[in-house]
């Protein structure tokens, strides 16, 4: 099992350019997190699934959008990138029942010019 | 909003030193999490405490739920150079879920 997968590692993006972000998991899981982590700040929910098909807003939701049209993926997607999105992005999966241990990939380290 | 309060932020010890990390809140939660995070890495779930009053031990580390489940420790006996890493604490609130408040997280560097 692979677990939980990001894509890409780094990426540079230019002030207003717009990419997506792929985060896959193998572990069935229902549930999946897209976080920003930034120095001193700890991770902050950008937005969450609850199952596929599914999407709901975290804690720092503006400028990002998400699609969970498949259970195994969760995409994450900035339309007009700014330089305050410049962070490391986390994509995290759980089971829906059981314990609440959320799995999380390797992170994607965005830089925004 | 609930908000957890971590610290210290930053801790540089010698091998060997016991250490203590502190996460506060004036929030309630169901259950609390500690997460150890490698440079280059997610996070990785160490341990759930969920009734307050709970003590849990992973060898050398011993984590503290407090009573009114607001706040939590995690010290560490003896500290190894491989003990360096982020220590992140975790809220988890009362919806289903299954969101998480981090707190600001502590880089430990325990040099040899």
């Amino acid at each position: 099992n692979a677990g939980v997968t990001q894509t890409p590692k780094f990426r540079v993006l230019k002030t207003g350019q717009s990419m997506t972000l792929l985060c896959a998991q193998d572990m069935n899981h229902e549930y999946m997190y897209w976080y920003r982590q930034d120095p001193g700040m700890g991770l902050r929910l950008i937005h969450y699934s609850v199952g596929e098909g599914t999407t709901a807003k975290g804690e720092v939701p503006d400028g990002y959008n998400v699609s969970r049209l498949k259970k195994q993926n969760f995409l994450l997607g900035l339309e007009s990138a700014a330089p305050s999105q410049t962070s490391v992005y986390f994509c995290a999966s759980r089971r829906d029942r059981g314990p609440n241990e959320q799995f999380f990939g390797p992170g994607t380290r965005l830089t925004v010019l | 909003t609930q908000l957890l309060e971590q610290s210290p932020q930053f801790l540089s010890i010698q091998e060997g030193e016991n250490l203590t990390v502190y996460c506060n809140s004036s929030s309630v939660f169901s259950s609390l999490q500690w997460y150890r995070q490698e440079p280059g890495e997610g996070p990785v779930l160490l341990v759930t405490v969920v009734t307050g009053g709970e003590v849990k031990k992973l060898k050398r580390l011993t984590f503290q739920f407090g009573d009114a489940r607001k706040d939590s420790s995690l010290h560490i006996t003896a500290a190894q150079p491989g003990d360096t890493g982020l220590y992140l604490c975790a809220g988890v609130g009362s919806s289903n879920t299954g969101k998480l408040i981090f707190g600001q997280g502590t880089t430990l560097q325990v040099k040899p």
